[in-house]
């Protein structure tokens, strides 16, 4: 079953726009990441934010973390035709090390 | 490094085969993670390793499916027999430092058609 999901499911804007993607899950976790995959590639990280966190930064993307709505939003500013990708969300929950993909979000940017 | 290795990138196979897909995780990454994809299911974790042990199999779909992990760098996952439902694209990925708070590293994934 799946922790994290991400909404919208696709989102298609023009290059230059800002994109931003939801994630909701279901448990208390111990941090959250964001994942990007382009078509027939593997899964590469993209940011990780702690529990304890509120908001954090890389370069043009910006993640927030709100444990007491279970929720998240990954922003990326200024979108590039080179973001078109889709894009998870993944939560760490527990004592292990057992890692929860959502079902992503398709992110298409028209240059 | 040249990452999370997965062989083979493209295995097709008769139903009622016997599949092995390998992983050769990042040197030094202690936790090792097989995950499945399919546009209907999205990405299922399958089984994680930790330090060479299976420390949860849950996702495991059934006893067709089995995974070994031998020695830090190397494991398998290992489907007997086949069936088309299980044409997917399974992933491989590590993470350093027992997982806690670290990224994980995927491999390009094996594209799995059973016909």
């Amino acid at each position: 079953s799946q922790q994290g999901e991400e909404d919208p499911q696709a989102l298609s804007i023009q290059e230059g726009e800002n994109a931003t993607m939801n994630c909701s899950y279901k448990t208390s976790i111990n941090n959250l990441q964001w994942y990007r995959q382009n078509s027939g590639r593997g899964l590469v990280h993209l940011i990780l934010i702690r529990s304890n966190e509120r908001e954090k930064h890389s370069g043009r993307l910006r993640v927030t973390l709100d444990t007491s709505k279970k929720s998240s939003s990954l922003l990326i500013t200024a979108s590039r035709a080179a973001d078109t990708a889709s894009y998870f969300c993944a939560t760490d929950a527990g004592s292990g090390f057992k890692t929860i993909f959502g079902a992503g979000t398709r992110l298409f940017v028209k240059a | 490094d040249a990452g999370v290795i997965q062989s083979p990138r493209h295995e097709v196979t008769e139903m009622g085969q016997e599949v092995t897909l390998r992983c050769k995780p990042i040197s030094g990454h202690n936790s090792l993670f097989w995950y499945r994809q399919t546009m209907m299911r999205g990405l299922e974790l399958l089984i994680y390793f930790n330090n060479n042990v299976p420390i949860d199999d849950s996702g495991m779909p059934e006893d067709r499916f089995s995974a070994k992990m031998p020695n830090a760098s190397f494991s398998t996952l290992k489907i007997q027999p086949s069936e088309p439902r299980d044409s997917a694209v399974y992933f491989c990925a590590s993470r350093r430092g027992g997982g806690r708070d670290t990224e994980a590293f995927f491999g390009q994934g094996t594209r799995l058609t059973v016909v």
